[in-house]
């Protein structure tokens, strides 16, 4: 049973361009959600999809955005990259149906710098 | 805004001493779920606690939901240098509705010494 799979596993960036992260879900589930861990720290939420639509919403600007794909796999893109963007972004996988809703699986993280 | 305060932020202990990490909301919350974080490594799903003065128990650890819903101990017996990580507590809020934002204490790192 394949858990969450994320890549890529380390980018480097500069500041001002942009970037994509991809997270296939554990098999079975069926909401994805996004994090953005800085050293040191706990999770950032940063959205969760269901549906292929985004149902919610940290507190991060416009600049971060997604998507889900039928398969229920999904994107996270940052436009306009900051040197405060540099962090492990996480996935979570998790199913919709009742209190299993909250139990997240993540995946292993993307590492992003931005130099 | 709501949060939630997990105490103490780091915890040094010798292995075999017993370690505890609790968990504070500022709201009632309808469940809450405990997850580790090795060094390096990601956030892994440990339990989730649903009933109000709820216990369960996985090996050495025991986790308890507070009867009023507001708060959450880890407790760990007889630590071992596998336990090093950061503990994370995370819920949600009962008055959320809808939202599914879970809202996550900062961690309490362990560290064992051999």
């Amino acid at each position: 049973d394949a858990g969450v799979t994320q890549s890529p596993t380390h980018l480097i960036k500069t500041r001002g361009q942009q970037v994509t992260l991809r997270c296939s879900p554990k098999s079975g589930h069926d909401t994805v959600s996004w994090y953005q861990q800085a050293l040191g720290q706990g999770p950032q939420f940063i959205f969760q999809y269901y549906e292929e639509e985004e149902r919610q919403r940290g507190n991060f600007p416009d600049r971060f955005s997604g998507h889900q794909f039928p398969n229920y796999s999904s994107e996270l893109n940052v436009n306009a990259l900051l040197l405060g963007d540099s962090a492990l972004y996480l996935c979570a996988s998790s199913f919709s149906g009742g209190l299993k809703a909250y139990e997240q699986y993540f995946g292993p993280g993307t590492r992003l710098t931005v130099t | 805004g709501q949060q939630v305060m997990q105490i103490p932020q780091y915890q040094h202990v010798q292995e075999g001493e017993d370690f505890t990490t609790y968990c504070n909301s500022s709201t009632t919350l309808s469940n809450i779920q405990w997850y580790k974080q090795r060094p390096g490594g990601h956030p892994v799903f440990l339990i989730q606690l649903v009933k109000s003065g709820e216990v369960k128990k996985q090996k050495r650890l025991t986790f308890q939901f507070g009867e009023a819903k507001k708060n959450s101990s880890l407790h760990i017996t007889a630590t071992q240098t596998t336990d090093v990580g950061t503990y994370f507590c995370a819920g949600k809020a009962i008055n959320a509705g809808n939202n599914r934002k879970l809202i996550w204490g900062l961690g309490t790192s362990l560290a064992v010494n051999p």
